[in-house]
């Protein structure tokens, strides 16, 4: 089955400890992407990678990493984690290189918890 | 970036009627436009796209351009209450807020 896949689902963390959420597709897709989510500001890309070793910001990056080191497979590090990053994570891929011709494959999302 | 804009709603349509959602943009130069479907606490789900001004058509969606307007909208004819969802307007990367759907039975 095509999908993307994200873990955990669910994460509660304290302040300043450094997290990953992982995310692959199976889809051979060379785009993929990170948004977050939240009541009222909807959905807000936080990176993005056009290929392997290739990423770049979005417009919300401040307090996130992420690495492209193989096709399938594109981690969110939260290196020192805030309160303010309390939010609902979505993964996202797309065969069609960041263009905006194809829509998104989603994965289930990450709802993160920073106390 | 491409800006996109919903009105949040809350719509609340009867079972059986039309929902009408809207969604305007404002890049002049976008090409492809899609509608995902989000019930509460699921991702996102991809139910239609369009790339040319005028109206497609698939089961009870119908997708609507107008490209002079910048101006996106989803049709949903003989609403279900499994209808009732938030309805995100995108032009890729940028989604709109999103518009909360409620089919009163």
């Amino acid at each position: 089955e095509a999908q993307v896949t994200q873990n955990p689902r669910y994460l509660i963390t304290v302040t300043g400890k450094k997290l990953t959420v992982t995310c692959s597709q199976n889809m051979n897709h060379e785009y993929m992407s990170w948004y977050r989510q939240d009541p009222g500001l909807g959905l807000r890309q936080i990176y993005y990678s056009m290929n392997v070793e290739v990423t770049d910001k979005g417009d919300v990056p401040e307090g996130y990493k992420v690495s492209r080191k193989e096709k399938r497979n594109f981690p969110l590090i939260l290196e020192s984690p805030s309160p303010n990053q309390t939010s609902l994570y979505f993964c996202a891929s797309s065969s069609d290189r960041g263009q905006g011709s194809y829509g998104y494959t989603f994965g289930s999302g990450t709802r993160l918890t920073v106390v | 970036q491409k800006e996109v804009e919903q009105n949040s709603g809350p719509l609340s349509v009867p079972e059986g009627a039309i929902a009408s959602l809207n969604c305007t943009y404002s890049d002049r130069g976008s090409q492809s436009f899609f509608w995902y479907r989000q019930y509460s606490g699921k991702s996102p789900e991809l139910i239609m796209f369009i790339y040319s001004n005028g109206d497609k058509e698939d089961g009870r969606f119908t997708a609507q351009l107008n490209k002079a307007s910048q101006y996106v909208s989803l049709l949903i004819r003989d609403s279900q209450p499994s209808d009732s969802a938030t309805y995100l307007c995108a032009v890729i990367p940028s989604f709109g807020t999103g518009t909360r759907l409620t089919i009163i039975p």
